[in-house]
């Protein structure tokens, strides 16, 4: 069956630093690949969807790569900000999600 | 806007009681799904539907059940709750087809308590 990792818990930036956050996963290459915001006690929000026959997605700050040789997804956060604090979750389709990577932005 | 929303925030529960949870979607999505999440094991899928009356299991149905009357509302029974069954749990919806169909809109989520 399908895997996908965060390959990590949680990281800490300085603001004004760009962020990266990793997803890989293994077996067949995903049709797409999503990335979503959830904040403590909240659902997660939708951010952006990344096909396979795309490389790169951007929206406004956020930047999404994905590379189906290597199986992996990076997610970038540039000049981030505190605001930008969160837990973010990668996400393969309806029933693989990754556990997050908790994100901490220090002002 | 999108909106999914969730009939309680908090809920607390008794051993052995059945329990309701209900979602509603204003964006006439056809797919509809209910998953639980726990710290360190991320988002299950529990049930999801795909249409008005119907439903398929996800990867942890054991002790749920679901029922969809009408296309807005999706709901998740406990039919006889127990403390493993503690845990936040998230509707969310999408709609077939077209450019945003893969995208997942979720509900506030309830922490549900079972005591």
């Amino acid at each position: 069956s399908q895997k996908i990792e965060q390959n990590s818990e949680a990281l800490n930036i300085q603001e004004g630093k760009t962020a990266t956050l990793t997803c890989n996963y293994t077996n067949y290459s995903p049709a797409y690949l999503q990335w979503y915001r959830q904040d403590p006690g909240r659902g997660p929000v939708f951010l952006l969807l990344i096909r396979e026959n795309e490389k790169e997605k951007r929206k406004e700050r956020l930047k999404v790569t994905f590379d189906t040789t290597l199986k992996q997804s990076l997610f970038h956060i540039t000049a981030s900000q505190p605001a930008d604090s969160a837990t973010y979750l990668c996400a393969l389709d309806s029933r693989t999600f990754g556990i997050g990577t908790k994100l901490q932005v220090i002002p | 806007d999108v909106k999914v929303t969730q009939s309680s925030r908090y809920l607390v529960k008794r051993t052995g009681e059945k329990v309701f949870l209900e979602c509603v979607q204003d964006m006439d999505h056809e797919n509809m799904f209910w998953y639980r999440q726990d710290p360190g094991l991320g988002l299950r899928l529990i049930y999801f539907s795909y249409d008005v009356k119907m439903k398929e299991k996800g990867d942890i149905p054991e002790g749920y059940s679901v029922s969809r009357e009408k296309k807005e509302r999706f709901s998740l029974i406990l039919e006889s709750a127990s403390t493993n069954q503690t845990s936040m749990y998230l509707c969310a919806s999408t709609k077939v087809g077209g450019r945003y169909s893969y995208e997942q809109y979720f509900g506030p989520g309830t922490r549900l308590t079972v005591t």
